[in-house]
């Protein structure tokens, strides 16, 4: 299955938008990308996910390169409440879900 | 709303010690999996199990054991604890197919003395 890999870590202001970069450069055809963010404290939570075209709802935009080989997580306007650890994974089949240790976004006023 | 059930949310076990921590759903979920998280390491799998009594084992199946009697319910066994076994655990499930969330628990936090 493909590896992906984040940033450590990234930092945000309030109100303001936040890109987070995934690339998946070995991701295969029928792979979806998911981004799941954890909160202190809690177990993992699904954010958004998409194959070929850009997603949204209510929580983010995916938008998924053109060759597949990265994407980006769009948070339009983030509050403190969006500080977490957010997970981007590349799903083949199901016995291989690994997580990685994601990027941590830290929101300040 | 999907809901993932961890029965404990710390335990406190001693070396050598058999330990059984259940999850539960209440989604009619095939699948259901289990991770282990440490700092640094990110999330690891340990097993997957993908319908009633089928397991499959993950990155680290080492020093792990689970059962899946019922659909609902997937325990992990630690069969003799030891203390590189104390970490967060985290149950999830999903329904089949590559673009099924998973839906986690709020973990169990382990520790073995």
């Amino acid at each position: 299955d493909a590896k992906t890999t984040q940033p450590n870590s990234m930092e945000s202001n309030e109100e303001e938008p936040v890109h987070l970069p995934c690339n998946h450069s070995t991701i295969s055809g029928t792979d979806y990308i998911h981004w799941y963010r954890q909160l202190p404290s809690q177990g993992p939570e699904y954010v958004i996910h998409g194959l070929t075209s850009n997603v949204n709802n209510r929580m983010a935009s995916l938008a998924i390169a053109e060759d597949r080989k990265s994407s980006t997580l769009i948070l339009h306007r983030a509050t403190l409440r969006d500080a977490a650890v957010y997970y981007c994974i590349s799903t083949g089949t199901a016995s291989k879900l690994t997580f990685g240790t994601g990027t941590r976004l830290q929101v300040t006023l | 709303d999907v809901k993932v059930t961890q029965s404990s949310r710390y335990l406190v076990k001693r070396t050598g010690e058999k330990v059984f921590l259940e999850c539960v759903q209440d989604m009619d979920h095939e699948n259901m999996f289990w991770y282990r998280q440490d700092p640094g390491l990110g999330l690891r799998l340990i097993y997957f199990s993908y319908d009633v009594k089928m397991k499959e084992k993950g990155d680290i199946p080492e020093g792990y054991s689970v059962s899946r009697e019922k659909k609902e319910r997937f325990s992990l066994i630690l069969e003799s604890a030891s203390t590189n076994q104390t970490s967060m655990y985290l149950c999830a499930s999903s329904l089949p197919g590559r673009d099924s969330p998973l839906h986690f628990g709020n973990g169990t936090r382990l520790t073995v003395t």
